[in-house]
């Protein structure tokens, strides 16, 4: 099975500032990889897909890039709403894996 | 709006079952995969299992092969998730999804809000 690895496992920012997450897959899975934020007591919700496409209604402070086994989550300036634990998922193979997350909180 | 909602959570012994269910609305449901994915108390997500538009295609995590059984039922826009042979480590919440295409499962979206399962004696 793909491992996907994520670091750091917390990330402390400041509002308005830049977060930046990777995302590392054990095998290439091209750019079938996406991105999702889970706020305390939601479900996930899906930021990014294709490594780089934002989602319906995804503000533009979102970007993703990479491709093969190396990935980043870009946030350019944290909103307070953007606190959260994120989540990066491959569909290239089966099973289709998730990283463990990393928690980007306030610094 | 596209919308999902589960149902069938509880406590549960180990050893027993239990069938979860997934009502789906504002979308044709019968254009898409769908899938479960879990997440124990504190943890990460896992997917499942997954289920093509038309049913005739399934997948299943290792963790629960031969235990739990995927299904729909397109003339309800239902979506099921037969558990048996439970175990103290499937208790999680457990997410249906919608995903983005027939087949295979790629990403999912949206998700429902989840229902707990809690697998203990």
């Amino acid at each position: 099975e793909v491992v996907m690895t994520q670091s750091p496992a917390t990330l402390s920012v400041s509002p308005g500032e830049r977060a930046t997450l990777s995302c590392r897959a054990s095998q290439g899975v091209n750019i079938n990889l996406a991105w999702y934020l889970q706020k305390p007591g939601q479900a996930p919700r899906l930021l990014i897909y294709g490594a780089s496409i934002r989602a319906t209604g995804i503000p533009a402070r979102f970007s993703g890039s990479g491709s093969g086994t190396e990935f980043t989550l870009t946030i350019s300036s944290l909103q307070s709403e953007d606190f959260a634990v994120y989540y990066c998922q491959q569909y290239h193979d089966w099973p289709r894996t998730f990283g463990q997350g990393t928690r980007v909180e306030i610094k | 709006e596209e919308q999902l909602l589960e149902s069938g959570g509880g406590l549960v012994q180990p050893g027993g079952s239990l069938r979860l269910s997934c009502a789906a609305s504002g979308f044709t449901f019968n254009n898409y995969a769908m899938s479960w994915v879990r997440q124990a108390p504190g943890k990460g997500l896992e997917w499942v299992s997954a289920i093509s538009n038309s049913g005739a295609k399934t997948y299943d995590a290792d963790s629960v092969k031969g235990r739990f059984t995927i299904s729909r039922d397109d003339s309800r826009n239902m979506l099921y998730l037969q558990m048996n042979s439970l175990r103290a480590e499937d208790t999680a919440v457990y997410y249906c999804a919608k995903d983005a295409g027939q087949w295979p499962s790629n990403w999912l979206d949206p998700w429902g809000p989840g229902t707990l399962v809690t697998v203990s004696s």
